[in-house]
């Protein structure tokens, strides 16, 4: 069964550097997500990706975060400084036309 | 935009036991509806969807769903529940050709022996 895959699992980084998180959605999928979730709280929407461009994102994604898509698999999600309040499971997703959104296991980022 | 609700932040319950995970949203249209599900140290994987059609839907583990339009709610039942379903259950929804699922906070399903 097709999956979406996130690396790494786990990413421990010193404030102020930059991350990169890694994703491959699901390969004949359109349209792909970033979303985190803060230790015990709610699974919150970032961004949307949809023809190589940002097609939605929320009031989190500031100027600190971008997102691409290199090649024809991977999508990245870059944290250019990252503060104590990064710290989250982000979680990427893909979907197809008028399909449900297919999460990844989810890379959690801790900022120290 | 479309809010979704769910009022129970936790539920306890016996195993064996019925239960039912409320979930409200706010914009009917065109209103995709979705009940994920996250064990521990673990991804959402989707447990069951309404897109169109019968308004009663299941999934494979004894979940099932009712859209209700009138009550703008997909409330998430189970008839008996196991110790394995303790977990966290998340509502999302879609709406007005929006293909952006927006979660609720979750509901912590805790399932005592």
């Amino acid at each position: 069964e097709p999956e979406v895959t996130q690396t790494p699992s786990h990413q421990v980084t010193q404030m102020g550097q930059e991350v990169i998180l890694r994703c491959v959605p699901i390969s004949n999928h359109l349209y792909f997500y970033w979303y985190r979730q803060i230790l015990g709280q709610k699974v919150e929407f970032l961004v949307s990706f949809y023809n190589n461009e940002i097609s939605e994102k929320s009031e989190i994604f500031d100027d600190q975060f971008s997102v691409e898509r290199p090649d024809g698999s991977n999508f990245t999600l870059k944290i250019r400084s990252t503060k104590l309040e990064d710290s989250a499971m982000y979680f990427c997703a893909s979907s197809g036309q008028y399909t449900e959104a297919f999460f990844g296991q989810g890379t959690r980022l801790t900022v120290v | 935009a479309q809010s979704v609700t769910q009022l129970d932040s936790q539920v306890p319950v016996f195993e064996e036991a019925p239960v039912e995970l409320r979930c409200n949203y706010s914009s009917s249209v065109s209103v995709y509806l979705f009940w994920y599900v996250q064990y521990p140290n673990q991804g959402l994987q989707l447990l069951l969807k309404y897109l169109s059609g019968s308004t009663l839907v299941k999934s494979i583990n004894g979940f099932e769903a009712e859209f209700n339009k009138s009550q703008t709610s997909f409330h998430l039942r189970k008839p008996s529940v196991h110790i394995s379903d303790t977990a966290e259950y998340f509502c999302a929804a879609t709406s007005g050709g929006s293909y952006i699922p927006t979660f609720g906070r979750g509901t912590s399903l805790i399932v005592h022996p």
